[in-house]
């Protein structure tokens, strides 16, 4: 069973740029969340996908969108950067069925400076 | 959402147990209280979780006070790996909440040889 990869891993890019990141679930999973983590803090919740529709955002700006795609991986797009979008993006996958209570598999992240 | 308060950080040596407290006193009747760990340079990973009951797995306990206002997660016999900042992250009962986790700060474990 492969676990929750996250491409790139690193990433640079000036204020202004646009930034994809992406995601693959683990096999068998249909929701995935996206999370940030600034330095020496918690991750905060930016939104999250289910069946390829958004399910829920955090206190996130629309310039904050994701993509899920039938086969369950998914992107997150970052418009018009900010210095204060430097942080480490985490996506979680999980499966959502009868008993709701799955565990969350968080994938390495990607970290993200913007210079 | 309910929040939860836990220590900012707390020493273990190595291969004693180790107790960590997170206060939720206003969690809801249908909160469920999860508990992940960030290694290093690394996601989050699942550690345990629980409604009412304490509850056991290979990797530590958890135990929930009568009134569920607080909980302790104890890890029994902590490793050098065991090094981590452990979340105390309440869940909602209900499908649309699910997976929406609202992480605190953590308490950071530093165990010594």
């Amino acid at each position: 069973e492969t676990g929750v990869t996250q491409s790139p891993t690193h990433l640079i890019k000036t204020r202004g740029q646009q930034v994809t990141l992406r995601c693959s679930s683990q096999s068998g999973h249909n929701t995935v969340s996206w999370y940030q983590q600034a330095l020496g803090q918690g991750p905060q919740f930016i939104f999250q996908y289910y069946r390829e529709e958004e399910n829920g955002r955090g206190n996130f700006p629309p310039r904050f969108s994701g993509l899920q795609f039938p086969n369950y991986s998914s992107e997150l797009n970052v418009n018009a950067l900010e210095l204060d979008d430097s942080a480490l993006y985490l996506c979680a996958s999980s499966s959502r069925g009868r008993d709701r209570v799955y565990e969350q598999y968080f994938g390495p992240g990607t970290r993200l400076t913007v210079t | 959402d309910a929040k939860t308060t836990q220590p900012n950080s707390m020493e273990s040596n190595e291969e004693e147990p180790v107790h960590l407290p997170c206060n939720h006193s206003t969690i809801s009747g249908t909160d469920y209280i999860h508990w992940y760990r960030q290694l290093p340079s690394q996601g989050p990973e699942y550690v345990i979780h629980g409604l009412t009951s304490n509850v056991n797995n290979r990797m530590a306990s958890l135990a929930i006070a009568e009134d569920r206002k607080s909980s302790t997660l104890i890890l029994h016999r902590a490793t050098l790996r065991d090094a981590a900042v452990y979340y105390c992250i309440l869940l909602g009962g209900t499908t649309d909440s699910w997976g929406k986790f609202q992480f605190g700060a953590g308490t950071q474990v530093v165990v010594t040889p």
